[in-house]
C-alpha cells in the first residue's frame, strides 16, 4: 500500500532524446509527488515535484505527468543532455504521513 | 548555509564494532530521515525522528538505533556492525514530509 514502484531500472537514450521514467503507486492519499535526482558520489537533490491538483508540470526540460485515475506518474527528459546522466527516484507522500517512500531508482545514461 | 553535514564520509569497520554516524542540519528541520542505499534496492528507510527527542522506525530497522537528543542532530548507531550492513548512508531533512527533503553527501561504510 506504501509502494512506488518504478520503471524502467536503467535507461539509455541518445542525445537530444526523450527519456521517460514511470512510477505507480497504490495509495490514493499519497498527494505529494516529487523527483530527485542523483549524480554519483553525491545525496539525491529534489528536481520537480507535483500535487494531484494538476495533471503536469513543467520545469525547462523537466515534465512531469500525473495520472490520477491510473494512480500513475512519470518523468519527462526532453532533448536529453549527458549532463542528465544520473539516478532518478520517484517518491510519494501526503498531509499526516510521516515519510517519504522512494522508489527504487532508474539509472539514465545519455550517450553524446 | 551549510544545509545537512554528515560525518565521516567513508569508514571500514570489522565486523562486530560499533560506530556512530552523526547528522546536523541547519534549516530548523523538524523531521530528519537515515536512509540506506544499495545496488537496484533504491532508498530504503532505517529510522526517522519527527522532532527533537522522537524517533521511530522505518522498513529495515534491525542493527541500528537511533537517537535525536538536539533538534539539528540526528545520530545513527551500528553497535555489532555486520557485512550485510555495508551500504552508502544518507541522512536526510524537511520541514515536513510532503515539501523538500534536503540530503547529505552519503557515508560509505563497509563492513570487513
Amino acid at each position: 500500500q506504501q509502494q512506488v514502484k518504478q520503471s524502467p531500472q536503467s535507461l539509455i537514450v541518445q542525445k537530444g532524446g526523450i527519456s521517460i521514467i514511470n512510477c505507480a503507486y497504490e495509495n490514493t492519499a499519497f498527494d505529494y509527488f516529487p523527483w530527485y535526482q542523483q549524480f554519483p558520489g553525491k545525496g539525491p537533490a529534489l528536481l520537480i515535484a507535483i500535487r494531484p491538483d494538476v495533471s503536469e508540470k513543467k520545469e525547462g526540460r523537466f515534465t512531469i505527468s500525473f495520472n490520477k485515475s491510473a494512480k500513475q506518474f512519470s518523468l519527462h527528459i526532453m532533448d536529453s543532455q549527458p549532463g542528465d546522466s544520473a539516478t532518478y527516484f520517484c517518491a510519494a507522500s501526503f498531509t499526516g504521513f510521516q515519510k517519504l517512500v522512494f522508489g527504487t531508482g532508474t539509472r539514465l545514461l545519455v550517450s553524446p | 548555509n551549510a544545509g545537512v553535514t554528515q560525518t565521516p564520509k567513508f569508514r571500514v569497520l570489522k565486523t562486530g564494532q560499533s560506530m556512530t554516524l552523526l547528522c546536523a542540519q541547519d534549516m530548523n528541520h523538524e523531521y530528519m530521515y537515515w536512509y540506506r542505499q544499495d545496488p537496484g534496492m533504491g532508498l530504503r528507510l532505517i529510522h526517522y525522528s519527527v522532532g527533537e527527542g522522537t524517533t521511530a522506525k522505518g522498513e529495515v530497522p534491525d542493527g541500528y538505533n537511533v537517537s535525536r537528543l538536539k533538534k539539528q542532530n540526528f545520530l545513527l548507531g551500528l553497535e555489532s556492525a555486520a557485512p550485510s550492513q555495508t551500504s552508502v548512508y544518507f541522512c536526510a531533512s524537511s520541514y515536513f514530509p510532503n515539501t523538500e527533503a534536503f540530503f547529505g553527501q552519503g557515508t560509505r561504510l563497509t563492513v570487513v
